[in-house]
């Protein structure tokens, strides 16, 4: 049961690059959610999937884009880093009844 | 826009004493569910208990349990006989609408004490 896989789970970029973090999900799920954390603020949501095929902003959306590839998978992309996005990042499914289940996170900074 | 305030950022509890987290939220629906997740330091959310607005009864969890306020917007959590294992940051989150989305509180830190 792997549940929600995350990755890479550590990544250090410099200002200006870009990367993709990936989302899987093995739960056959329709949501996905991505999720950002910085210290003392709690879970941020960046975008979200309702379904294959849609893609939502959430609260903190600027500076990133995401890919709903599939059923499975929900990626978030950085294109062109900055400080400011050094953060930890979750990604979350739901089968359409509130019970998120999360991935383990990926911590990134940004130098 | 739906809000959560944790007034607590740290919270220490004695092993096997009971400790109260308290939640608070700001919402215009009428559906909606609360959680309360964990966050040991491997980073890993993990769910702990969660209460539909429409169910009047306050949900239970083994040692957690919930005291449900609808009318006063509050959602506070209760760990009885807390244990070392229960160490970590508690955030409080809401859902409500359809795309269940998770707002969340900023966290309350617990500590137990041996």
């Amino acid at each position: 049961n792997a549940g929600v896989t995350q990755t890479p789970k550590f990544q250090v970029l410099k200002t200006g690059q870009s990367m993709t973090l990936q989302c899987a999900q093995d739960m056959n799920h329709n949501s996905m959610y991505w999720y950002r954390q910085d210290p003392g603020m709690g879970l941020r949501l960046i975008y979200y999937s309702a379904s294959e095929g849609t893609t939502d902003k959430g609260e903190v959306p600027n500076g990133y884009n995401v890919s709903r590839l599939n059923k499975r998978e929900f990626s978030l992309r950085l294109e062109s880093a900055a400080p400011s996005q050094t953060s930890v990042y979750f990604c979350a499914s739901s089968a359409g009844d509130p019970k998120d289940t999360f991935g383990s996170g990926t911590r990134l900074t940004v130098v | 826009a739906q809000t959560v305030t944790q007034s607590q950022p740290e919270m220490s509890v004695q092993e096997a004493e009971t400790v109260t987290l308290s939640c608070t939220y700001d919402t215009s629906e009428s559906d909606y569910y609360l959680f309360w997740y964990k966050q040991p330091p491997s980073r890993q959310m993990i769910l702990v208990i969660r209460q539909e607005a429409y169910k009047q009864q306050n949900a239970t969890e083994n040692r957690f349990s919930v005291n449900f306020q609808k009318a006063a917007k509050s959602f506070s959590l209760k760990i009885s006989d807390s244990q070392l294992g229960d160490a970590a940051m508690y955030f409080c989150a809401y859902s409500g609408g359809s795309n269940y989305k998770l707002t969340f509180g900023k966290g309350t830190l617990l500590t137990v004490n041996p």
